[in-house]
């Protein structure tokens, strides 16, 4: 199976700043990388398919990039509403495996 | 609105079984493929099944294998979990998720509010 590694863990940033979060696979999996924003006692929500298309509704200061095994999630200018966790997913095999989130805090 | 409904979830002994059902309203649902995905009590989330839009092909991932089984009724715009030998490491909020496809790529874009299945004596 393809494990999927989030870093960090969690990070402390304040409003306005620019954050990049990183996702790295275990072996090449070309764009098929995913990354969902989940805020406590919510299901998740899709933001970024196929690395770098932004989904339908999703504000563009969100952006990914990446191919092969290093993938990254920026968010531009930080807002209140973006304090969540954020998982990728691969979608490259039909065993579809999720990172361990990456927890963003307000500083 | 595009919704996925879980129910079925509830309290169950180890070694029990439990059904999931997922309903699915304002989209054509015989058109997706669907999954479940599950979220342990303040861990991330684990992908646990799929099944194609026309059952044809499913897959598990290998710590629920030969004990759920996922299946649907597109007559009933409907999605199914049958959980048995259930163990204290199922315990979990289990969603179910469509999968949407653009091109080559697809992701999870409609989720459920999710289903907890707590499993303890």
């Amino acid at each position: 199976d393809i494990q999927m590694t989030q870093s960090p863990s969690s990070l402390s940033a304040s409003v306005g700043d620019r954050v990049t979060l990183t996702c790295r696979a275990s072996q090449s999996i070309s764009s098929y990388l995913n990354w969902y924003q989940q805020k406590p006692g919510n299901a998740p929500k899709l933001l970024i398919y196929g690395a770098s298309s932004l989904h339908s509704g999703v504000p563009s200061r969100f952006s990914g990039s990446g191919s092969g095994t290093d993938f990254t999630l920026t968010i531009s200018t930080l807002q209140p509403e973006d304090f969540a966790t954020y998982y990728c997913q691969q979608s490259y095999t039909t065993l579809r495996t999720f990172g361990g989130g990456t927890k963003v805090e307000i500083k | 609105e595009v919704q996925l409904v879980e129910s079925g979830g509830g309290l169950v002994q180890p070694g029990g079984s439990l059904r999931l059902s997922c309903s699915a309203s304002a989209f054509t649902f015989s058109g997706y493929s669907m999954n479940w995905v599950r979220q342990a009590p303040g861990k991330g989330l684990e992908w646990v099944s799929y099944i194609s839009s026309s059952s044809s092909s499913i897959y598990y991932t290998d710590s629920v294998k030969g004990r759920f089984t996922i299946s649907r009724d597109n007559g009933k715009s409907s999605l199914y979990l049958q959980m048995n030998s259930l163990r204290a490491d199922d315990t979990a909020v289990y969603y179910c998720a469509r999968e949407m496809v653009i091109g080559f790529q697809d992701g999870f874009d409609i989720w459920g509010q999710g289903t907890m299945v707590t499993v303890s004596s």
